[in-house]
């Protein structure tokens, strides 16, 4: 069965650093999602993008962060210069159609210190 | 803007009971999806059933059932025979439908326990 990938599975980083969370959504889909989970906390939606484009993009979703679809397959969210807050579980969802399930990668665990 | 609100921060069963955890959601919006998600100790977030809001039949999945009430803004889990494996956090979760964007707002989670 198809399933979404995320790489790394676990990414430690010093605070103002930039880095680069990678997902592959499943091949057919067309709308692609990043979301974060605090450490016992809830999931909160970051960021939507279809047709290349963002669609919807969240509060916490500042000048800070950026996604890319750079060649087709992979789906990325960049953090330019990290905080210690945007320590947390980074998950990358997609979805077919609008009508249909969003499914989920295994997550990203960022760790800024 | 949409809100989901899961009152049961914890919950413990018997393996082999039954146990139903409570959602409800507050919108405007008339065309949407519900869902519930499993998130066991690995974090990964596996999709355990969905309901469409403009189905009246309530959304079964195996030992996995819901309780759909439109009118009271009400989507709670059934869960039967509860397994070892069903111990992780549950998130209810609202999908309203759009031709873009489609986020999904979450609630804050029931931490159920299935105990031997």
């Amino acid at each position: 069965e198809p399933e979404v990938t995320q790489t790394p599975s676990h990414q430690v980083t010093q605070m103002g650093q930039e880095v680069i969370l990678r997902c592959v959504p499943i091949s057919n889909h067309l709308y692609f999602y990043w979301y974060r989970q605090i450490l016992g906390q809830k999931v909160e939606f970051l960021v939507s993008f279809y047709n290349n484009e963002i669609s919807e993009k969240s509060e916490i979703f500042d000048d800070q962060f950026s996604v890319e679809r750079p060649d087709g397959s992979n789906f990325t969210l960049k953090i330019r210069s990290t905080k210690l807050e945007d320590s947390a579980m980074y998950f990358c969802a997609s979805l077919r159609t609008y009508q249909e399930t969003q499914y989920f990668g295994p997550g990203t665990r960022l760790l800024v210190l | 803007a949409q809100t989901v609100t899961q009152s049961q921060p914890e919950m413990s069963v018997q393996e082999a009971e039954t146990v139903t955890l409570s959602c409800t959601y507050d919108t405007s919006e008339n065309n949407y999806y519900l869902f519930w998600y499993k998130q066991p100790p690995s974090r990964q977030m596996i999709l355990v059933i969905r309901q469409e809001a403009y189905k009246q039949q309530n959304a079964t999945e195996n030992r996995f059932s819901v309780n759909f009430q439109k009118a009271a803004k009400s989507f709670s889990l059934k869960i039967s025979d509860s397994q070892l494996g069903d111990t992780a956090m549950y998130f209810c979760a609202f999908m309203k439908l759009s031709g873009g964007g489609n986020k999904l707002t979450f609630g804050t989670g029931t931490q159920l326990k299935v105990e031997l």
